[in-house]
């Protein structure tokens, strides 16, 4: 099965702090996905990433920035994390082109004070 | 551009209830359409999907059908548990998107009453 693992379950930062938020697929897919989920907005989409050092902003990339220097991993970054920040991140993963559908790591909440 | 509209929530039932949570999409061209669960506490699971139009997909005794002439994607089960309980999300994935991106609706959360 494939499996999709976030660093964290749950994490509290302060005002001002930088993030880092981690992603690690074992199934050598080339696609990943940071989305951040809202009640009542569903999912929505911050960056994607085709393959190493590739990345493209999704819908809401603002106050975020990512890094893709191994396959397998893609990290989902806050430079200076402000209240509005504080949701589900989800990652997920896909094989390029595939017929399949994207498969999602369990989520990171987080809160910033 | 695309999008997702599903109904808010939460949609409160009793055991062995029927459920249909509505989905309607705008997309150019052929669609694929899912349907995702988030059990608390965890992240999304595919449920169910379809390719093209008039496929039905099914699981857990969970269906919806991909109707073109009205471009919905609705949910239904005849019969649910309280393990159903949970938030559900309709998405589509746009026709030739090699990039495999999908659009969600905003989730519909469903509460099961013993």
């Amino acid at each position: 099965d494939v499996k999709v693992t976030q660093s964290s379950r749950y994490l509290v930062k302060r005002t001002g702090e930088k993030v880092f938020l981690e992603c690690v697929q074992d199934m050598d897919h080339e696609n990943m996905f940071w989305y951040r989920q809202d009640p009542g907005l569903g999912l929505r989409l911050i960056y994607f990433s085709y393959d190493v050092k590739m990345k493209e902003k999704g819908d809401i990339p603002e106050g975020y920035s990512v890094s893709r220097e191994k396959k397998e991993r893609f990290s989902l970054i806050l430079e200076s994390a402000s209240t509005n920040q504080t949701s589900m991140y989800l990652c997920a993963s896909i094989r390029w082109a595939a017929t399949d559908t994207q498969y999602f790591g369990p989520g990171t909440r987080l809160t910033v004070l | 551009g695309d999008s997702v509209t599903q109904m808010e929530g939460p949609v409160t039932l009793s055991e062995e209830a029927f459920l249909t949570i509505n989905c309607t999409y705008t997309a150019t061209g052929y669609p694929s359409l899912f349907w995702y669960v988030q059990y608390p506490g965890e992240g999304l699971q595919l449920l169910l999907k379809a390719t093209k139009a008039d496929d039905k997909g099914s699981n857990k005794g969970f269906e919806a059908t991909y109707r073109k002439e009205t471009t919905s994607f609705h949910l239904e089960k005849g019969s649910v548990q309280v393990s159903d309980s949970a938030v559900y999300f309709c998405a589509l994935r746009g026709f030739n998107n090699a990039g495999n991106m999908l659009t969600f609706g905003g989730g519909t959360r469903l509460m099961v009453k013993p």
